[in-house]
């Protein structure tokens, strides 16, 4: 149980363009999940937490008008990434978090924006 | 503010000893501790949890404890594998939230 899917796993774009990440809780209902960021050989960075229902909330630094998150669902969040840049090249990492449960993540999504 | 520590530097170790990871956080006392173990391009796998008020934690090879005096959580894998080989990370929670820190990892390389 407790299985998280991501899509697209891998996804290049041009410069510019929008691109949009799936997470979805295939077993389990999730009303909090997190997406993350991870750089080549570094920890993953917390970038918002996604609750049903309601707005996400950013961590500091976080452009909300460039990653645009919606949490439609129970089982299902999205991150677009607007106007991507090829500094916005990285590893998207999802968690959905069951009820008082520990953190599922997703396998990740490669960006890469040339 | 809350910091994790990990060693940074990779852990070989030959097949069938016992791999020692250790977490170090500084600044605050989480009331639990996760463990994840991500192999490269992976998501992180959920591996144990303990709680402040549990002194070790088992699961078949793995062993967890967490010294809330020293501030430090230790994760032992007993009988090491080369399928064991992976980064380890450490994620307790941020001060107040759920929200995890994740540590920079360690990597392990287990060779036979």
């Amino acid at each position: 149980g407790a299985v998280v899917s991501q899509h697209p796993s891998r996804v290049i774009c041009k410069s510019g363009t929008s691109v949009k990440i799936e997470c979805r809780s295939l077993d389990f209902q999730a009303t909090t999940m997190f997406w993350y960021r991870q750089f080549p050989k570094q920890s993953l960075m917390l970038m918002a937490t996604s609750n049903e229902g309601s707005k996400a909330t950013y961590e500091q630094g976080v452009e909300k008008d460039k990653f645009l998150i919606n949490h439609a669902s129970l089982t299902l969040s999205t991150l677009t990434v607007t106007s991507a840049h090829p500094e916005d090249s990285s590893f998207y990492i999802c968690s959905a978090v069951p009820r008082g449960g520990e953190q599922y993540f997703g396998p990740g999504t490669r960006l890469t924006v040339t | 503010s809350q910091k994790i520590e990990q060693n940074s530097e990779a852990l070989n170790i030959q097949e069938g000893k016992t791999a020692t990871l250790t977490c170090n956080y500084t600044n605050y006392s989480p009331a639990y501790l996760q463990w994840y173990r991500q192999d490269p391009g992976r998501g992180p796998v959920f591996l144990l949890l303990i709680r402040e008020n549990e002194k070790e934690k088992r699961k078949e090879r793995l062993k967890v404890t967490f010294d809330t005096t020293l501030k430090q959580s230790l994760f032992h894998i007993t009988a090491s594998q080369p399928a064991d080989s992976a980064t380890y990370l450490c994620a307790p929670p941020s001060y107040n939230t759920d929200k995890l820190i994740f540590g920079t990892g360690t990597r392990l390389q287990v060779f036979p």
